[in-house]
């Protein structure tokens, strides 16, 4: 099983960025995902997550608003678009696989390696 | 949402040692709610180790043990090997998912 992330690069404030992760080794469509990013040195933080259908998606109250999870089944795929960067976003943002069907519940058994976003003008 | 405590921040220890790392939650873990707890080193991704309070994740050693409940968790390294010095996090799921501030596990 492997998650391998894309995307990531340095971007200024207000503008867009698009991270991505693909997926292999599993029946992606069987299995919620999740992004969680973390700032050098410091703690995990999750973002956001998308149930296994894209019925249900959830996110942090940092990120709402600005952040869109979604999936594509046809290319065992994971999205962020990520709108109106803040410097507070800089962090390697990884995404991961829950162990459940539903984003409410499971833990994250599988990660990628990440993807590091630079906010700065 | 739940906010999770680990303690301490460091564990100074030597291979060999027991190591006992906490996690407190400012409300009862119930419900569908779960603690899992993931081990991560440097330049690496976390990786999981314990689910369901307890339940040790595939291939993991039985050194490792996840115990607790309500407000208050632990995990315990009975024999520190020396690829077990790392960074350790606790999680909350089933709800809101919140991580810890985690515990450094470090050779003293």
């Amino acid at each position: 099983m492997q998650l391998v992330e894309s995307g990531g690069k340095l971007e200024q404030p207000g503008r867009s960025l698009r991270l991505s992760c693909v997926a292999s080794g599993f029946t992606f469509d069987d299995y919620a995902m999740h992004w969680v990013r973390q700032v050098p040195g410091k703690g995990l933080e999750w973002v956001s997550g998308i149930s296994w259908n894209s019925g249900s998606t959830g996110y942090a109250d940092s990120v709402k608003g600005r952040f869109t999870i979604s999936r594509d089944s046809a290319k065992n795929s994971l999205h962020l678009q990520m709108n109106s960067l803040r410097a507070e976003d800089t962090a390697l943002y990884f995404c991961a696989k829950s162990g459940h069907y539903d984003f409410w519940s499971g833990s994250f058994d599988v990660w990628g390696q990440g993807t590091v976003v630079t906010v700065s003008s | 949402e739940i906010v999770l405590t680990q303690s301490p921040g460091t564990l100074s220890l030597s291979p060999g040692d027991r190591a006992t790392l906490s996690c407190r939650a400012s409300q009862t873990v119930s419900g569908r709610g779960s603690i899992a707890w993931y081990q991560q080193k440097p330049g690496q991704a976390p990786r999981l180790l314990i689910s369901g309070t307890s339940s040790r994740a595939t291939g993991i050693p039985d050194r490792f043990r996840g115990s607790g409940s309500g407000t208050d968790f632990t995990l315990i390294i009975t024999s520190l090997e020396p690829e077990d010095f790392a960074v350790y996090h606790c999680q909350h799921y089933g709800g809101l998912v919140t991580f810890g501030g985690g515990t450094k596990v470090e050779i003293k």
